[in-house]
């Protein structure tokens, strides 16, 4: 069974930073295109940042620059850290393995940004 | 970025037709946007029901359909059920990023 679970969500300072990951089983994180996907509190979804397969990311304007995905092939396990954070960064951070014939999505990690 | 823009509610009747519509900013929605139709349900995540402007997956159900109509990438609901009353999202892939759309609130009455 194909399963994402995210981590590392909670409240942070303006400023501060933190570190989400999804683990991942029934597929491998390496070998597909894996997202976060971010939507604040009553919003609409926000695409954050793509890993391909050969290991090329993209970002969101919104995070260029402060946040980062990697993933870690031992752990099958993607993550995202995000440094100086804002008030606007305040959401739901979804992971998601969403390319063609495959769409598997987590439960979601809530972090919020305020002092 | 580009904006992706989408119609922010519609209402359908019971077993009525409605279409939803997702625009570019750059131009015209092509199939090289690869458009992908998303339904979020209160409390859930989203889920994808179309990839790629026109494909399935197992569980979307058959009288959703996706398209391309008048340079904007489309999606039909002929039919509508209760249960499809949720928001929609489209997305959209360009060079470097992808871009959701804004969202349609769907309601079926």
């Amino acid at each position: 069974e194909v399963q994402l679970v995210e981590s590392g969500g909670g409240l942070v300072q303006p400023g501060g930073s933190l570190r989400l990951s999804c683990a991942a089983s029934g597929f491998t994180v390496s070998s597909n295109y894996m997202s976060w996907v971010r939507q604040a509190p009553g919003k609409g979804l926000e695409w954050v940042s793509l890993i391909y397969s050969d290991g090329t990311t993209y970002y969101a304007d919104s995070v260029k620059g402060r946040f980062t995905v990697s993933r870690d092939n031992s752990k099958n396990t993607l993550h995202l850290q995000m440094n100086r954070l804002r008030a606007e960064d305040t959401a739901v951070y979804y992971c998601a393995c969403m390319w063609m014939v495959a769409d598997y999505w987590g439960q979601g990690t809530l972090v919020t940004v305020s002092s | 970025q580009a904006v992706v823009t989408q119609e922010p509610s519609l209402t359908v009747s019971p077993g009525g037709t409605v279409t939803l519509t997702c625009g570019s900013s750059t131009g015209a929605v092509t199939s090289g946007h690869y458009p992908y139709w998303l339904q979020q349900k209160p409390g859930q995540a989203p889920r994808t029901l179309i990839y790629d402007t026109s494909n399935k997956h197992s569980w979307t159900p058959a009288r959703l359909s996706g398209s391309l109509l008048g340079g904007k990438a489309a999606l039909t609901l002929s039919g509508a059920q209760p249960e499809d009353e949720a928001d929609y999202y489209c997305l959209l892939s360009y060079p470097g990023a992808w871009v959701f759309g804004g969202g349609t609130k769907l309601t079926v009455l």
